[in-house]
């Protein structure tokens, strides 16, 4: 089965600063990887998305990932965070559509991110 | 247009009864899953629809827990017999395909006293 870990339950950046948020994963087909972030009180917004080809995928919001299959991972970075990035990010692996379960997610514990000023 | 919507949004409800929540997916969207977020068991997939069929509901905690989907757009997701550890935040998302990007509602709170 696969699984999703997310080291750092909290970290906290200071304005214009850069940010990484680690993911590992586990699955034992091709993965498809996924962030989200979710701000409080609301839903869950993708910010991007890795299918297959490049590895290193542009998002929503100024943020990307690198997808590295050697260590099983797919961090999330940004080079100059702002305060309205304070919120909790999600990491996500997909199953292949082959098997028959349409993509379910399987999530993170989450990382929330303050910012502070 | 419309995104994904979830009522009711917030539902208090005591210990054994039945509730029901709704999703209304974004039109023309075939796939929709439900997730459950809590405090301890963080976000889990519960079951996913592709039209008005479940073609996986690995995801359901219990027996209690079910779900249908009519007219390939609106589901319900029915608990039976509320228990407290039913108390979450549920999710419904839908896609336009099974494999596609998925688009998340609000959520509806669920607390069972």
């Amino acid at each position: 089965a696969q699984s999703v870990t997310q080291p750092d339950i909290h970290i906290t950046v200071s304005e214009g600063a850069s940010l990484e948020l680690r993911c590992n994963y586990s699955y034992g087909a091709t993965p498809y990887l996924f962030w989200y972030v979710q701000s409080p009180g609301q839903g869950l917004q993708l910010l991007l998305k890795y299918f297959s080809g490049d590895t290193l995928v542009q998002g929503i919001k100024g943020f990307e990932a690198e997808f590295k299959r050697s260590q099983s991972s797919f961090n999330l970075r940004k080079p100059s965070v702002h305060w309205s990035d304070a919120a909790e990010y999600f990491c996500a692996v997909g199953t292949s559509i082959l098997t028959g379960g349409g993509n379910k997610l399987t999530f993170g514990t989450g990382t929330q991110l303050k910012v502070e000023l | 247009g419309a995104g994904v919507s979830q009522s009711p949004s917030n539902k208090v409800t005591e210990k054994g009864k039945d509730v029901e929540l709704r999703c209304d997916p974004i039109s023309g969207h075939t796939a929709l899953y439900w997730y459950r977020q809590s405090l301890g068991q963080g976000l889990e997939f519960l079951i996913y629809f592709q039209g008005n069929s479940a073609p996986d509901k690995s995801g359901l905690p219990s027996d209690r827990f079910s779900a249908e989907r009519t007219g390939g757009s609106v589901s319900t997701l029915t608990i039976q017999r509320t228990q407290q550890e039913d108390s979450a935040v549920y999710l419904c998302a839908s896609s336009l395909a099974p494999g596609g990007e998925q688009f998340f509602g609000p959520g509806t709170r669920l607390t069972v006293l």
